[in-house]
């Protein structure tokens, strides 16, 4: 079965770059979350977004910013890269029912 | 006090044995409630999902709700060497939104 794609799988910016993460949900999923997952912690809500308008905010600090498109894939854009920014980006993305299916993630070193 | 709570652990089980895993939820209004399963470095992946007080099984694996008393657990039966994992407890309003988790209970299986 298809799951849910997200690229890059790792990326490595400098403190003060700009970062884009991109998220594939499964096909015919209508809602797509993005997740923040530190070392050692849970993962927290940033954004999600259902028919590509956006549904709820979590934790997401200002310098981020997301969107979905008409195909459905979203993708995280984040600015002013700091190094408390390193951390596990997830995507998960879920049709009508609250089941969230996450993808492989993508990890976010910033130096 | 998080709003999810669970016994970071580790938790350790003898194979073949039962697993108990413990959660507890501060909102409720919670109405649909998951457990998810995390290998080191890995994605959440869906385990359970239950959303009506009682009992729901899925081959080896029970996930017990009580609205009364805030509560939520999962069950492993035949506890196998793969089952060792971080075990995520997650909560949700009602359908369709974010999912706050608990800090995760980790689980090892003892040959």
């Amino acid at each position: 079965a298809a799951g849910v794609i997200q690229s890059p799988r790792h990326l490595i910016k400098e403190k003060r770059e700009t970062a884009t993460l991109k998220c594939y949900p499964i096909p015919r999923h209508d809602t797509v979350y993005w997740y923040q997952q530190g070392p050692g912690q849970d993962p927290q809500f940033l954004i999600s977004f259902y028919e590509k308008m956006q549904s709820d905010k979590g934790s997401i600090p200002d310098r981020f910013s997301a969107q979905q498109f008409s195909d459905y894939h979203s993708e995280l854009n984040m600015s002013s890269l700091e190094l408390g920014d390193s951390a596990l980006y997830f995507c998960a993305s879920s049709f009508y029912s609250n089941e969230q299916f996450f993808g492989p993630g993508t990890r976010l070193t910033v130096l | 006090q998080k709003e999810v709570e669970q016994n970071s652990g580790p938790l350790s089980v003898p194979e073949g044995a039962i697993a108990s895993l413990n959660c507890t939820y501060s909102d409720r209004g919670s109405q649909s409630f998951f457990w998810y399963r995390q290998y080191s470095g890995k994605s959440p992946e869906l385990i359970m999902f239950i959303y009506s007080n009682g009992d729901k099984e899925d081959g080896r694996f029970t996930a017990q709700l009580n609205k009364a008393s805030q509560y939520v657990s999962l069950l492993i039966r035949d506890s196998q060497p793969s089952d060792s994992a971080t075990y995520l407890c997650a909560v949700s309003p009602q359908g369709n939104e974010k999912l706050t988790f608990g800090t995760g209970t980790r689980l090892t299986i003892i040959p």
